[in-house]
């Protein structure tokens, strides 16, 4: 059974840090591509993607400089550093799998609220 | 990137069919066969119900299909269930480095 177990979320001040992981499970890790997805009231935003041999990492423009995907084949394990937090990035933020141009499994979600 | 073209809310009565358009530009939905769908309900996380516009990932019921054209992608679900009574979103790659692009979701409503 593909399982994708996030972790890290927490309240965070507006200007701070955070670092979320995402522990994967039940597949092959090293040869899907992931991605970090988030959802607020307004709906759901991809924010970033990378591919099974951390070659190609896009992220989205909302996030761009200040947020940075990463992730370890060695420990099946997906990570998001993100930086100079903004109220706006108060979210679920979910650990997906990437699967010909879809997100095929979800985590189960985590919260981060950015608030002072 | 702006995102996709969604109603905000739909319905139906159960049996029936109901159709949920998602409504982008050449540079996304209309560019690339690489629209995908998500049912999502309350308090879970989305699930994958469409790929590459029609595709079907297994397990996914039949009455859900998916089909394009010009720059609007549709989602039909047929043989309405309770069940059935979730949130659905669209995503089309958006070509470059604009990974994917989410529509602001529909509700949809079992009569």
């Amino acid at each position: 059974e593909v399982q994708l177990v996030a972790s890290g979320g927490a309240l965070v001040q507006p200007g701070g840090s955070l670092r979320l992981s995402c522990a994967a499970s039940g597949f092959n890790f090293n040869v899907y591509s992931m991605n970090w997805v988030r959802q607020t009231p307004r709906g759901l935003e991809w924010v970033s993607y990378m591919t099974s041999d951390s070659r190609t990492i896009y992220h989205a423009d909302s996030v761009k400089g200040r947020f940075t995907i990463s992730r370890d084949n060695a420990k099946n394990s997906l990570y998001l550093q993100m930086n100079s937090l903004r109220d706006g990035d108060t979210a679920v933020y979910y650990c997906v799998r990437g699967y010909q141009w879809a997100f095929d499994y979800w985590g189960q979600g985590i919260l981060v609220t950015v608030s002072s | 990137q702006s995102a996709l073209t969604q109603p905000p809310s739909a319905s139906a009565s159960p049996g029936q069919a109901v159709t949920i358009s998602c409504t982008g530009t050449s540079s996304d939905v209309g560019g690339y066969n690489r629209v995908s769908w998500y049912q999502q309900h309350p308090d879970k996380a989305p699930r994958l119900l469409i790929y590459e516009v029609t595709k079907r990932p297994s397990g996914v019921p039949d009455r859900f299909s998916g089909s394009k054209s010009g720059n609007t992608a549709s989602l039909t679900v047929s043989g309405l269930q309770a069940d059935d009574e979730a949130d659905y979103y669209c995503t089309s790659y958006a070509g470059g480095d604009n990974w994917a692009v989410f529509g602001g979701g529909t509700k949809l409503t079992v009569l």
